[in-house]
C-alpha cells in the first residue's frame, strides 16, 4: 500500500459508545495530524504528533483523544460523542524540517453519531 | 494570524471553458500557498505549491496558479475545464514547514456542465 490509509471509512456509533479510527502512512513522514472536515466549515486542525512531540489544540474537547505510538500510526479515540461531532475526519501526515513538506491526506472516515 | 479567503462558495462553468478560482491571504510575510482538490468521498490531493521563485505555478490535470503579492492573491487557473474537474477547491498557507501552521480557505465547489 501506498500514501496515507484511514479505516475504516465510514462509522455509525451512539452517543455512549466507545470507538477508535486509525491512520497508516506509507510514505516515511516524520509528522501526522488529525483534521476535522464539517459541512460549511473550513477544515479544523484537531491533533498533530510532529517530530514525536505531540501539539495540543486546546479547543478540542477531551471526548477525542488521539494515540500515535510511532511515526507510522494514528489513532483517534472516541467515547461519548455528541451528534454534532458527525463529520469527515481526515488524517494527513508531512515531512517536517525539510522545505514546504506539503500534507498527504487520507480518504477519510465518515463518523456519524446517533 | 493567518487567514484565507476564497470569495466563491460555488461556481458552473461549462466544460471546454476556461476556469479561475481566486484565493486571497492575509499574512505578514509570503507564505506557502497551496492548492488541494478534494472529490466527492475522497480526501484531499495537491494540485500546486508555491514557496519562492517564479510565481507562475505549474501542478497537475493542467492546472496554475499565479502568485501575486501585491494582491496577497494565490488564483488557480485552467484554460478547459473537464467534467472530471467537478470537484471542492481548497487554497491552504502555511507559514513555515511546520504542520500545525496550515491555514486552509473554506473552499470553492466547481460544478461542470455538459
Amino acid at each position: 500500500e501506498t500514501g496515507v490509509t484511514q479505516t475504516p471509512r465510514h462509522l455509525v456509533m451512539g452517543m455512549t459508545n466507545k470507538k477508535s479510527l486509525k491512520c497508516e502512512q506509507h510514505l516515511g513522514h516524520n509528522a501526522m495530524y488529525w483534521y476535522k472536515q464539517s459541512a460549511k466549515k473550513p477544515l479544523e486542525l484537531m491533533f498533530v504528533y510532529s517530530l514525536e512531540e505531540r501539539v495540543e489544540n486546546n479547543s478540542v474537547p477531551s471526548r477525542f483523544s488521539p494515540e500515535c505510538p510511532n511515526s507510522s500510526h494514528l489513532f483517534l479515540h472516541l467515547h461519548t460523542l455528541q451528534p454534532e461531532d458527525s463529520a469527515l475526519y481526515l488524517c494527513a501526515s508531512s515531512q517536517v524540517g525539510r522545505e514546504l513538506g506539503e500534507l498527504f491526506f487520507g480518504e477519510g472516515s465518515r463518523l456519524t453519531v446517533l | 494570524a493567518q487567514s484565507v479567503t476564497q470569495p466563491d462558495i460555488h461556481i458552473t462553468v461549462s466544460e471546454g471553458a476556461s476556469l479561475e478560482l481566486r484565493c486571497n491571504y492575509s499574512y505578514g510575510a509570503t507564505p506557502y500557498l497551496f492548492w488541494y482538490v478534494q472529490s466527492p468521498g475522497q480526501g484531499l490531493q495537491l494540485l500546486l505549491k508555491y514557496f519562492s521563485g517564479d510565481t507562475l505555478v505549474q501542478g497537475i490535470k493542467g492546472f496554475e496558479a499565479e502568485f501575486k503579492r501585491s494582491q496577497s492573491s494565490f488564483n488557480l487557473r485552467k484554460p478547459s475545464v473537464h467534467w472530471s474537474d467537478a470537484a471542492e477547491y481548497f487554497c491552504a498557507i502555511a507559514k513555515d514547514n511546520y504542520g500545525q501552521n496550515f491555514v486552509f480557505g473554506p473552499g470553492t465547489r466547481l460544478s461542470v456542465l455538459p
